[in-house]
């Protein structure tokens, strides 16, 4: 049972290249979320899912994509990178019920210059 | 307003006292409350839940919910070096809960 992975660990994009963000988690967990964490800062929410075919924007989706086709993956699109989305990406899962906790993955630190 | 409110800190206090961390919420049908820490470079841990009014003591841990005034706290008593780290509040927004937002975070400095 390896939880929530996240690749690649690190990443270094030039301004206008794409990429995604990979997340799997093998829990079985119906719902899915990506936040990105500046320094310093706390996590702030970019998409969400409740199952598969099913996502929503969080606080901050300019500039992101997502999708997801499978209960385990849910990968998250960077289109024309931009300074500004420098940060860590961390994935996360958690069980149906409103009172579960969500279990992270270990981020992903994306860097464009 | 933010969803999530929090005092950034920095939180400093001696070895061996009460840490008193603080979070208000915005969405007053919110159920479901959590502490994670998080120490630098690594992901959230969860430490504590809450989903009732009044208090939930875990270890050296309490939990406060207090939802008419839309208010969580963690307390953490003889605190510790390894206690220093930042503490993420997070709250299930909504009656569904489907939409989980996170607090700015408060760094807690613990001297030996």
């Amino acid at each position: 049972n390896a939880g929530v992975t996240q690749t690649p660990k690190f990443r270094i994009l030039k301004i206008g290249q794409s990429m995604t963000l990979q997340c799997t988690q093998d829990m079985n967990h119906n719902y899915m979320y990506w936040y990105r964490q500046d320094p310093g800062m706390g996590l702030k929410l970019i998409y969400y899912s409740v199952g598969a075919g099913i996502t929503d924007k969080g606080e901050v989706p300019n500039g992101y994509n997502v999708s997801r086709s499978t209960t385990e993956d849910f990968p998250l699109r960077l289109e024309l990178a931009a300074p500004s989305q420098t940060s860590v990406y961390f994935c996360a899962s958690r069980g149906g019920s409103r009172a579960y906790e969500q279990y992270f993955g270990p981020g992903t630190r994306l860097t464009v210059t | 307003q933010k969803e999530v409110e929090q005092n950034s800190g920095p939180l400093s206090v001696p070895e061996g006292a009460i840490a008193s961390l603080n979070c208000t919420y915005s969405d007053r049908v919110s159920q479901s409350f959590f502490w994670y820490r998080q120490y630098s470079g690594k992901s959230p841990e969860l430490i504590m839940s809450i989903y009732s009014n009044g208090d939930k003591e875990d270890g050296r841990f309490t939990a406060q919910l207090n939802k008419a005034s839309q208010y969580v706290s963690l307390l953490i008593r003889d605190s510790q070096p390894s206690d220093s780290a930042t503490y993420l509040c997070a709250v299930n927004m909504g009656a569904g809960g489907f939409k989980t937002i996170f607090g700015a975070g408060t760094r807690l400095f613990v001297k030996a």
